[in-house]
């Protein structure tokens, strides 16, 4: 059972384009939501996260726009470039539950932004 | 350097010969995890440690074993490996408490013929 579902696939964008990737979570009791991206050859590695609090975060060209009643939460990368190519996967995690789990990824997306 | 480090970084191997894929982190994080990544799949818990000599099953912990017996080392164990287990493995770390970042390793590429 998938509990973070992640769209699309795969995302071709031109260069200074918008790339949108989204994902849909099921687990209410899911509070922190983190973005991962990884390069070729690379281990993950976090790019933004936000708390339900909030109905969005802005770092840099990276926004998470997140609707807690719809259970969805996207990335947004404004401006895209050539070096924003990667695979990017969403993640959900519950911390006030208490729970030792780990995050709950996405199937991940993998963005190319043509020059 | 602030890292976790995997080896080996490629392996091949046979069906049921036992193998380890070790992992280390140099940032004193109590919780370590071992992941695996297949295409289409996203990245899939396999085991998870919260300290020393504290670990336990992820989604997916069938075929695979794991020992906390340093802070530092979090070494992932099949014993019997089968083709179902090629895959991407990544090994993690982050201090406990909420939100804290986790730092992954570069990953380590198994494959089981």
């Amino acid at each position: 059972q998938q509990q973070v579902k992640q769209s699309p696939q795969s995302l071709i964008v031109q260069k200074g384009g918008i790339s949108i990737i989204n994902c849909a979570y099921e687990n209410t009791a899911f509070d922190y939501f983190p973005w991962y991206q990884q390069f070729p050859g690379k281990g993950p590695a976090l790019l933004i996260a936000i708390r339900p609090d909030v109905s969005e975060k802005k770092e840099g060209r990276f926004t998470i726009s997140f609707n807690k009643s719809a259970k969805q939460f996207s990335l947004h990368i404004m401006d895209s470039q050539p070096g924003d190519s990667a695979t990017y996967f969403c993640a959900a995690r519950s911390i006030s539950s208490g729970s030792a789990r780990q995050l709950t990824f996405g199937s991940g997306t993998q963005l190319t932004v043509l020059p | 350097e602030a890292q976790v480090t995997q080896n080996p970084r490629y392996l091949i191997t046979v069906t049921g010969k036992k193998l380890t894929v070790t992992c280390s982190q140099n940032m004193n994080h109590e919780y370590m995890s071992w992941y695996r990544q297949d295409p289409g799949l996203g990245l899939r818990q396999i085991y998870y440690s919260m300290n020393v000599e504290v670990t336990d099953k992820g989604d997916v912990p069938e075929g695979y074993k794991v020992s906390r017996k340093e802070k530092r080392n979090f070494p992932l164990i099949l014993e019997s490996p089968s083709p179902n287990q090629t895959s991407l493995y990544f090994c993690a770390s982050r201090l406990q408490g909420p939100s804290y970042e986790q730092y992954f390793g570069p990953g380590t590429r198994l494959t089981v013929t």
